[in-house]
């Protein structure tokens, strides 16, 4: 079965400071990984995926996220955080290309101080 | 452009009513998805469209959960007897054609007292 792990409920980090925030995934076969924003009382926004190819994907905001096979991780970061950049993030995972649900991570929030 | 949307945006009923809860996905897409999220929780998966025809409801808890889409555009995921533990916001998606990106509409937060 298919699964997603976010390791840490929350992360805070220094406005201008590079950010990161973990996400680790389990299929049986390819993965389909994206991450999701949400602000609050917002619904949710995409922001990058990978379906194959480049392991270092480029996502919206200045997001980017890296995927890495041998440790089954998708990572998203950012190298200058921004306090707007305050939001509930979510990892998840689609298993191949003929699979329709996505499962997702039970999500991280990330805090920028300014 | 449109995105998806959904109404009502928030909904209040007392146990043991019934609800429905609409969602417009983005002109064009196939593809519709509903999922349901807990507080402190991410997204849970309760039933995908692709046209008419509901292709996986596996997610959906029990068989006071039914969904619709009889023109393969609006759905209406309908929920009979309401219990407290429904209480959650209900989100939809769509997407162009599966397995693209799904796009999510801002939900509808339902509370059952």
């Amino acid at each position: 079965a298919q699964s997603v792990a976010q390791p840490e409920d929350q992360v805070n980090v220094a406005e201008g400071n590079p950010l990161t925030v973990k996400c680790t995934y389990s299929v049986s076969g390819n993965p389909y990984l994206f991450w999701y924003v949400q602000y609050p009382n917002r619904g949710l926004q995409f922001l990058l995926k990978y379906i194959t190819g480049d392991n270092l994907v480029k996502g919206s905001y200045g997001f980017e996220a890296e995927f890495n096979k041998s440790q089954t991780s998708f990572h998203l970061k950012k190298p200058s955080a921004l306090v707007s950049d305050s939001a509930l993030y979510f990892c998840a995972v689609r298993e191949g290309s003929s699979a329709s649900k996505i499962i997702f991570g039970s999500g991280t929030r990330l805090s920028i101080r300014p | 452009g449109a995105g998806v949307s959904q109404t009502p945006s928030n909904k209040v009923t007392e146990k043991g009513k019934y609800v429905e809860l609409r969602c417009d996905p983005i002109s064009g897409h196939t593809a519709l998805y509903w999922y349901r999220q807990s507080l402190g929780q991410g997204p849970e998966f309760l039933i995908y469209f692709q046209g008419t025809g509901a292709a996986d409801d596996s997610g959906l808890p029990n068989d006071r959960f039914f969904a619709v889409r009889p023109e393969g555009s609006v759905s209406t995921l309908k929920i009979q007897r309401t219990e407290r533990g429904d209480s959650a916001v209900y989100l939809c998606a769509s997407s162009a054609s599966p397995p693209e990106t799904q796009y999510f509409g801002p939900g509808t937060r339902l509370l059952v007292l």
